[in-house]
């Protein structure tokens, strides 16, 4: 299984500052066929169901605000928010799609400073 | 509109079978795939397994001894149904929808409300 490793656990964050959330592989998530990363990102508000933020790595989900922004290939990648605002206070996940089992990171919990 | 919604009992006991269901709305189950994902209290999020458009199946190896899922086109419905529950399966359960059908798209672009299953006797 590709096991998929978040850091940091939980970010405490001012509204307005940019923050970034890794995401590591156990191995590459980059498909020679096409060049593509096979990575998504979740936010997860409390109460709710998961929200897709960003698929193949970068591209970001119809609707989804631009200060939401996805970078990285292979087995590094990042999610940044750039000027947090109070209603990105939630739980962000990583998910790799190359392979079943398709595999979630444990979270990024992100709180108010 | 796509829509889907889990439904099942709230409350299973200890070494039995659950049956939860996903109806779905707005889009066929010919057409696109439709997983299951799990998330005990507190924790992270686990995929389960997948009924892909064709009707073929893929499981987590972690659950594939205990796990079944199906559908019922004609009714918009999938089930899933686990069996030897125990209380460590105690979770809200999620159907999910990828935003295509196309092979290799499988993020979750639409999600269920989930229900909460508690293992518990």
């Amino acid at each position: 299984d590709i096991v998929m490793t978040q850091s940091p656990s939980s970010l405490a964050v001012s509204a307005g500052e940019t923050v970034t959330i890794n995401c590591k592989s156990s191995q590459s998530l980059l498909y020679s066929g096409n060049q593509k990363n096979y990575l998504a990102w979740y936010q997860q508000k409390p109460g709710q169901s998961p929200k897709l933020l960003i698929y193949w790595a970068s591209t970001r989900q119809s609707g989804v605000p631009d200060r939401f922004i996805g970078s990285g290939s292979g087995t590094d990648f990042t999610l940044t928010i750039s000027s947090v605002q109070a209603e990105d206070l939630a739980i962000y996940y990583c998910q790799q799609y190359y392979d079943t089992p398709y595999t979630f990171g444990a979270g990024t919990k992100l709180e108010l400073k | 509109q796509v829509q889907l919604k889990e439904s099942g009992p709230g409350l299973v006991q200890p070494s039995q079978t659950l049956s939860l269901t996903c109806t779905v709305a707005g889009f066929s189950l010919t057409s696109y795939n439709v997983h299951w994902v799990r998330q005990p209290p507190g924790k992270g999020l686990e995929w389960m397994g997948v009924i892909w458009n064709t009707g073929g199946t893929r499981y987590n190896s972690a659950l594939k001894s205990r796990l079944s899922i199906s559908k019922d086109t004609s009714k918009s419905q999938v089930f899933l149904k686990m069996n030897s529950l125990q209380t460590e399966d105690t979770a809200t359960y999620y159907c999910a929808r990828e935003t295509t059908g196309i092979p290799g798209y499988n993020w979750f672009a639409y999600w269920g409300q989930g229900t909460l299953v508690t293992v518990s006797s």
